[in-house]
């Protein structure tokens, strides 16, 4: 049984910090890890698509760095803001699974003005 | 508008009744895929197909089936409803290479059974 694992499942900060989450995943064949962006009402939003070990990904204040050796991906936000309140989902897909993601339970993120 | 277009946004309905969920994938996508998320649980994956044809399948019951029809849009039949099976039904669509480049989703469907 596989098990995507994120950590924290929630966090509230201030506005201007900063601050990370961590995907656990399987380390064995390991095909890509996605991250999301889930708003309240909205539908989850693609934030980056991570395919090989040391993969370092960077959208403005929001960056990913992955491990496939280890089975970890970091998502960073620097200087936090209100707008960046939302559930942060991974997802994992296996080589040759037909494109299944199989996703964490997610880190919901709240910053306070 | 994420250009995923899921009907209905709402759905009540009794237990033991059968309701249908429709999607519409991004223009040029060819892929869909029907994810699950009850409460307290992360998004499930259900069913997915790649212009037409079913591609992978989870852990979707037996009451529940899924088709996509010859202009890419999918359905997802759910039948025999129990007050189990209320819950937010999203679905994505991609292009060929979508695990490489990103799922959009649709806004979903919150179904409930009452």
């Amino acid at each position: 049984i596989l098990n995507v694992e994120q950590s924290p499942q929630s966090l509230h900060v201030q506005e201007g910090d900063s601050t990370n989450f961590t995907c656990s995943f399987p380390s064995s064949n390991f095909y890509a890890l996605h991250w999301y962006r889930w708003e309240t009402a909205k539908s989850p939003e693609a934030l980056f698509v991570m395919t090989l070990n040391g993969d370092e990904k960077k959208k403005g204040r929001i960056s990913a760095t992955l491990n496939t050796k280890e089975g970890y991906s970091y998502l960073y936000i620097k200087g936090s803001q209100p707008e960046d309140s939302a559930t942060y989902l991974c997802a994992f897909i296996y080589y040759n699974q037909g494109g299944k993601l199989i996703f964490g339970q997610g880190t919901e993120l709240s910053v306070k003005p | 508008d994420s250009g995923v277009t899921q009907t209905p946004k709402h759905l009540i309905t009794a237990t033991g009744q059968r309701v249908t969920l429709r999607c519409s994938p991004r223009s040029g996508d060819l892929s869909v895929y029907w994810y699950q998320q009850s409460l307290d649980q992360g998004l499930q994956f259900l069913i997915h197909y790649y212009n037409g044809e079913e591609r992978a399948k989870g852990n979707i019951l037996e009451r529940f089936s899924a088709q996509q029809f010859p202009d890419l849009h999918s359905e997802l039949n759910l039948s025999s409803l129990e007050l189990g099976d209320s819950a937010l039904y999203f679905c994505a669509s991609s292009a060929r290479q979508g695990e490489r480049y990103g799922y959009t989703f649709g806004s979903g469907t919150r179904l409930t059974v009452v």
